[in-house]
């Protein structure tokens, strides 16, 4: 099925250990974004992507990077884990506003981490 | 800076019940509104979406939304919620092409809803 693909699903990493997590999809969107998921903070962007090669801070960039060497994944990296970036974690795409100006956003099923 | 309000925390409604949840945004320029839901253990389903035209916004499930620019508004209602409701309902605005593409989604809260049979 078309859609966006977020690997792993889950994941206990103990603190100052590294991890990678993994959006890909397949409709060719242009734009990708990768949000955190707190109780009572709703979703908050961490990173954006507004085409291959490209990245650019969300409003909680720090402890975080990310890549999009092609255009169909973009990479969250952890480099040293902290408890404080235990989260749910959502990648989502969308296509350049011109193509589809009404279309909204896909979200992928999420990664659940958490850090010990 | 843009950010989005969601007035409520937690709901709790009898099947039936008629559902109001707020959402107020703050720009003053070109906004596109959103209502997402997720279901206990699933990822973000748009609800509907609000870009032009209308402002009574019709969307899945028997939602519907009313855009009310002299508020900065964008409420989220149903007549008479079911048990299947039960979810936690996000906000979310994104401004017009005036940032040069770089359009970027930001969420309120959320508002948990809890339907009791």
């Amino acid at each position: 099925n078309a859609g966006v693909t977020q690997t792993p699903k889950f994941r206990v990493l103990k603190t100052g250990q590294s991890m990678t997590l993994l959006c890909a999809q397949d409709m060719n969107h242009e734009y990708m974004y990768w949000y955190r998921q707190d109780p009572g903070m709703g979703l908050r962007l961490i990173h954006y992507s507004v085409g291959e090669g490209t990245t650019a801070k969300g409003e909680v960039p720090d402890g975080y990077n990310v890549s999009r060497l092609k255009k169909q994944n973009f990479l969250l990296g952890l480099e040293s884990a902290a408890p404080s970036q235990t989260s749910v974690y959502f990648c989502a795409s969308r296509p350049r506003d011109r193509e589809r100006p009404n279309y909204g956003y896909t979200f992928g099923s999420g990664t659940r981490l958490t850090v010990v | 800076a843009q950010s989005v309000s969601q007035h409520n925390h937690h709901v709790i409604l009898s099947e039936a019940a008629s559902l109001e949840l707020g959402c107020n945004y703050s720009y003053g320029g070109t906004v596109n509104l959103f209502w997402y839901v997720q279901y206990p253990g699933q990822h973000l389903q748009l609800l509907l979406k609000y870009f032009s035209g209308d402002p009574l916004v019709k969307g899945i499930k028997g939602f519907e939304a009313e855009f009310i620019k002299s508020k900065f508004s964008f409420n989220l209602r149903k007549p008479s919620v079911q048990w299947s409701d039960t979810a936690e309902y996000f906000c979310a605005a994104t401004t017009g092409l005036s940032l040069g593409g770089y359009n970027k989604l930001i969420f309120g809260a959320g508002t948990r809803l809890a339907v009791h049979p």
